[in-house]
């Protein structure tokens, strides 16, 4: 059975500070993808980004990059130089090949004051 | 494309009362999902079709909870009696043959 673990409930940073979300999974398929989403407190789910499991380069898109590695079954988040817009609820989700529904993480909330 | 559009974005309803939940996909997009969110269970799936055929439903939490898709371009997930343990936040979802997924904004059920 597939599962996602965020273990950090709430974080709290002040602006400008770097900040990781973690995220590990649980998957007995060779096959899966991994995804980010942002939950702003206007409700939405805002997607981030999506990555497939033969694919363990890093990626950085601004500052949000993203840390894929299979050997701990982790791909963690870091954002840079946080902003209070980045305040949110950030969650870590999973799709197993042939099986098509998300398997979501219970979220990390990140408050960022200024 | 305008989305995936959920309405109505806000529902309030008394308990007992039937309550239903509208969902249009994004055109061409061949699965839909509904999720529901609360703060004790997070986002659960409740159910899920491809191409308009129910594939699993096990997520449903009882017989009061039921979901239709009668065509590629409409979905309904109906609640009847409602309770008041029904509120949360309901996503519909919609993904391409890609493999992306794109959620609605989300229906925000209170029932008192």
């Amino acid at each position: 059975a597939q599962k996602v673990t965020q273990a950090q409930t709430e974080i709290s940073v002040v602006e400008k500070e770097d900040v990781t979300l973690d995220c590990v999974y649980e998957t007995r398929d060779t096959t899966y993808y991994l995804f980010w989403y942002k939950q702003p407190p206007s409700g939405e789910l805002v997607f981030l980004i999506r990555r497939n499991s033969f694919d363990e380069q890093n990626e950085i898109s601004g500052r949000y990059s993203w840390n894929f590695q299979k050997s701990t079954s982790s791909f963690n988040f870091t954002i840079t130089a946080s902003q209070v817009v980045d305040s949110a609820v950030y969650f870590c989700a999973l799709s197993e090949d042939g099986y098509s529904t998300l398997t979501f993480g219970k979220g990390t909330m990140l408050l960022v004051s200024p | 494309d305008a989305g995936v559009i959920q309405s109505p974005r806000h529902e309030v309803t008394e308990m007992g009362q039937e309550v239903t939940l509208r969902c249009k996909p994004i055109s061409g997009h061949d699965y839909l999902f509904w999720y529901r969110q609360t703060m004790m269970r997070g986002l659960e799936l409740l159910i899920y079709f491809n191409n308009n055929v129910p594939i699993d439903d096990s997520g449903m939490p009882e017989d009061r909870f039921s979901a239709k898709m009668p065509n590629a371009s409409f979905s309904t997930l109906k609640i009847q009696p409602s309770e008041p343990r029904d509120s949360a936040v309901y996503f519909c979802a919609s993904r391409d043959r890609g493999g992306g997924y794109t959620f609605g904004s989300g229906t925000r059920l209170t029932v008192v």
